[in-house]
């Protein structure tokens, strides 16, 4: 059990929908991290926060947004979705003080199935 | 576009025998290498990050080092057990904060 937590487990929704996935980083870390895992492609990363704020973007669409919270917690809102967004999102978070090399440790992940 | 590659994609390894695969990323801009563990229906493990030329780090069986200037890593399991079955990601890392993974080796080991 890394210390993140991710909810909900798994969300079945159709096409147009909106959903929101929630996270909890471990205790004492700033940042979170989002990621989304395809069945064809490898971790993807989609946007980081670091206390509050957006640090860095990747390849998220413009349909998907992300925040976090004055206590930490995280929550990505996927909108107008479509078939192609049914994957594996995963939520990671590290403490990043600056240290070099901050390691990530990922929550349980959710598995969006969009039909 | 930044390509981090894993071979093999997959591996069936006896279980006692040793085995290991490599990760090859850019050598320019390199700031650290993760290997993440990720067994099926769980959350990928963090195995090591490695920053330095040359690096090797050592947990239980599972070894890794790091060739910054080739631009590959391996990551080595001694006497292989069925609890190693699993896929094993490495990562890119930059220094800003955006992990770029590779697609992984599978490894099952049969018993």
């Amino acid at each position: 059990d890394s210390g993140v937590t991710q909810t909900p487990k798994h969300l079945i929704t159709a096409t147009g929908q909106r959903v929101t996935l929630r996270c909890s980083p471990r205790s004492g870390d700033l940042s979170v991290y989002w990621y989304q895992q395809s069945l064809d492609q490898g971790l993807q990363f989609l946007i980081q926060y670091y206390n509050g704020e957006e640090r860095a973007k990747g390849n998220i669409l413009e349909r998907f947004s992300a925040q976090q919270f004055p206590d930490l917690h995280s929550e990505l809102n996927l909108s107008s979705l479509e078939l192609g967004d049914s994957a594996l999102y995963f939520c990671a978070s590290s403490q990043n003080n600056h240290r070099p090399a901050d390691t990530q440790y990922f929550g349980p992940g959710t598995r969006l199935t969009v039909l | 576009i930044l390509n981090v590659e894993q071979s093999p994609q997959s591996l069936h390894v006896q279980e006692g025998d040793s085995t290991n695969f490599t990760c090859s990323f850019p050598s320019s801009n390199f700031y650290a290498l993760h290997w993440y563990r990720w067994e099926t229906a769980k959350s990928p493990e963090a195995l090591f990050v490695m920053t330095l030329n040359g690096d090797e780090k050592k947990k239980g069986r599972i070894s890794a080092t790091l060739n910054t200037k080739e631009g590959y890593s391996y990551l080595y399991i001694k006497g292989s057990q069925p609890e190693d079955s699993a896929t094993y990601l490495c990562a890119f890392d930059f220094g800003n904060e955006k992990l770029t993974f590779g697609t992984g080796t599978r490894l099952t080991i049969i018993p």
